[in-house]
């Protein structure tokens, strides 16, 4: 029982390189997000799933991109990556209402 | 716009002491207040959480009272331990709604011997 699953774990960029993150759930979970976590700014979200086929924007979306197309996996891809992208993403699903997220461990991105 | 506080910033706290942070909220549509606690190079983990129409949860050392007609809760950990020490977030969410999760920018808890 793997929970949710971050692919990878570390990642350093080039400006102006992409590049895609996986998020994979083991727990049938209908609800996928994708948040980015800054010091003294908490988890900030950037996109968000409620099934599979669905996303929509959180707060933080600019200069990201997201699909759904199975339940399991939600990706987040950055087109052209820079420097304020530098981050440690984290990837979470929950099941139903009032049922708590379940995260994942995290990628950090590093943009030179 | 934040739509979550959250205070203070970093805590000290003594060996067998309690700890208390807060959070004031904006929206009064949020229908369910979680605490998650995050340990350093892993994902934060649910810790404890309340529906509006109750006024305190607890559970063994972790407590979350709950005011709402200030906008306001907050988590109390009693006899506070170093294995206490980590991150701490409070979050608010809309159920059947737009099923987003806001955070407040956490809390550095420090537990000292």
């Amino acid at each position: 029982n793997a929970g949710v699953t971050q692919t990878p774990k570390f990642r350093v960029l080039k400006t102006g390189q992409s590049m895609t993150l996986l998020c994979a759930q083991d727990m049938n979970h209908e609800y996928m997000y994708w948040y980015r976590q800054d010091p003294g700014m908490g988890l900030r979200l950037i996109h968000y799933s409620v099934g599979e086929g669905t996303t929509a924007k959180g707060e933080v979306p600019d200069g990201y991109n997201v699909s759904r197309l199975k339940k399991q996996n939600f990706l987040l891809g950055l087109e052209s990556a820079a420097p304020s992208q530098t981050s440690v993403y984290f990837c979470a699903s929950r099941g139903q209402e009032y049922s708590p997220l379940h995260f994942g461990n995290g990628t950090r991105l590093t943009v030179t | 716009q934040q739509q979550v506080k959250q205070s203070p910033q970093s805590l000290i706290v003594q060996k067998g002491g309690i700890s208390i942070i807060n959070c004031a909220y904006e929206n009064t549509a949020f229908d369910y207040f979680p605490w998650y606690q995050q340990f350093p190079g892993k994902g934060p983990a649910l810790l404890i959480a309340i529906r509006p129409d109750v006024s305190e949860k607890k559970e063994g050392r972790f407590t979350i009272s709950f005011n709402k007609s200030a906008k306001q809760f907050s988590l109390h950990i009693m006899d506070s331990q170093p294995g206490d020490s980590a991150t701490y977030f409070c979050a608010a969410i809309i159920n059947f709604g737009n099923e987003k999760l806001t955070f407040g920018t956490g809390t550095r808890l420090t537990i000292i011997p």
